[in-house]
């Protein structure tokens, strides 16, 4: 069964920082490329930031673009979000996905991990 | 405001046949692949359609995707009360190198 597992999420105030991770299992990690797709509370959805398998392609969102850095490690099977330079803006619920392609996710998604912007 | 448009509302009786469009335009929709995603309330997305008109396994063939141009649609035949949820469009963007999803639609069996 494939997992995806969030965690890091919290309350941070502005212009601080915070670092997401997402533990994958159930699948071979390195084959897929991996998402973060955010939704902020009664908004749609987001995609803040994409990594390919290997690393070699890597895009962002304009609004996170300079502020933002994914990477994974395929030896821990694990996806990061480095988030810095935190703004009210941010504050969503944050997920985790796959994707056999380089495109939209086009596998599965973790539950979420709730991050909020306050002071 | 989002780079794909949908109708933020639907809705339909059990048993009929509603679609929701999503409409794009040639950096996207048009030269791209169009997937859906159906979010129950409180759960997070999941995979309903992909390029265009692919079923993941899972998926009933009540529910169906097309593309036309720079538009697409999600047709959702005998309707059931727990396919009401919101859905969401996505595709591929040249311009912006990156997937753009639409504002999603909350569909709701009357």
């Amino acid at each position: 069964e494939v997992q995806l597992v969030e965690s890091g999420g919290g309350l941070v105030q502005p212009g601080r920082s915070l670092r997401l991770s997402c533990v994958a299992s159930g699948f071979t990690f390195d084959d897929y490329a991996m998402h973060w797709v955010r939704q902020a509370p009664g908004k749609g959805l987001e995609w803040v930031s994409g990594i390919s398998w290997n690393s070699a392609s890597i895009g962002y969102a304009d609004s996170v673009k300079g502020r933002f850095t994914i990477s994974r490690d395929n030896a821990k099977n694990s996806l990061y979000l480095q988030m810095n330079s935190l703004r009210a803006e941010d504050t969503a619920l944050y997920y985790c996905a796959n994707g056999r392609i380089w495109g939209p996710p086009d596998g599965s998604w973790g539950q979420g991990t709730q991050v909020t912007v306050s002071s | 405001q989002s780079v794909l448009t949908q109708p933020p509302s639907a809705s339909g009786t059990p048993g009929q046949r509603v679609t929701i469009s999503c409409s794009g335009g040639s950096s996207n929709i048009g030269t791209n692949y169009v997937y859906w995603y159906q979010q129950l309330p409180g759960t997070a997305p999941r995979l309903l359609i992909y390029r265009n008109d692919q079923r993941p396994s899972g998926v009933p063939d009540r529910f169906s995707g097309s593309k036309s141009g720079t538009s697409a649609s999600l047709a959702i035949s005998g309707l059931r009360s727990e396919d009401e949820a919101d859905y969401y469009c996505a595709a591929w963007d040249d311009s912006l190198s990156g997937p753009v999803f639409g504002g999603g639609t909350k569909l709701t069996v009357l």
